[in-house]
């Protein structure tokens, strides 16, 4: 079975913090994503990377930065969290492939912001 | 913009009914479709995905149903059960270049099976 995991399931933070979410998958795959998943919006990407120290932007990169330096690791990092970036964020990773490209999704972090 | 429009955003439905969510897309590059699956506390989960080459797909009792030149597809739950009730997402990618493995998804659609 894939596993993608995420270090927190809650996290409480305040205005100004830099805040790190991490996420691990254990099947080897090559692209990983950061989405943020608000009611009524939907699933928004942030970032996505497709290979190691690779990255490219999402929808709604601004006030995020990721770092990908092992393949099976990918960060999302809120360099001063804001009260607007309270939000449920979820990561994912697929296999690179010219067929279908099905993401396998960790349970998500739910990050508040004070 | 919403690369992939999404309707209704909530659906309720009685237990032994069928339940239709509806997707719009407008780039005609998309060539793989998939449906996520999503209960409470969970990451989505892939449901079912359909390329355009054909027009419709069921698995159980899920079909999703594809109109190519209305760039419309749908997701068909045939006798809706109480542990169907989750949020569903329909999504678009297209399978080539610097985008490949991303997928644009609609804004959700929360069904409700009452028992």
């Amino acid at each position: 079975d894939v596993k993608v995991t995420q270090s927190s399931r809650y996290l409480v933070k305040r205005t100004g913090e830099k805040v790190f979410l991490e996420c691990v998958q254990d099947m080897d795959h090559e692209n990983m994503f950061w989405y943020r998943q608000d009611p009524g919006l939907g699933l928004r990407l942030i970032y996505f990377s497709y290979d190691v120290k690779m990255k490219e932007k999402g929808d709604i990169p601004e006030g995020y930065s990721v770092s990908r330096e092992k393949k099976e690791r990918f960060s999302l990092i809120l360099e001063s969290a804001s009260t607007n970036q309270t939000s449920m964020y979820l990561c994912a990773s697929s296999l690179e492939t010219s067929g279908p490209m099905e993401q396998f999704f960790g349970p998500g972090t739910r990050l508040t912001v004070l | 913009q919403q690369q992939v429009k999404q309707s209704p955003q909530s659906l309720i439905v009685q237990k032994g009914g069928i339940s239709i969510i509806n997707c719009a897309y407008e780039n005609t590059a998309f060539d793989y479709f998939p449906w996520y699956q999503q209960f409470p506390g969970k990451g989505p989960a892939l449901l079912i995905a359909i390329r355009p080459d054909v027009s419709e797909k069921k698995e159980g009792r899920f079909t999703i149903s594809f109109n190519k030149s209305a760039k419309q597809f749908s997701l068909h739950i045939m006798d809706s059960q109480p542990g169907d009730s989750a949020t569903y997402f329909c999504a678009a990618s297209i399978g080539r270049g610097s985008t490949l493995g991303r997928l644009y998804f609609g804004r959700g659609t929360q069904l409700t099976v009452w028992p």
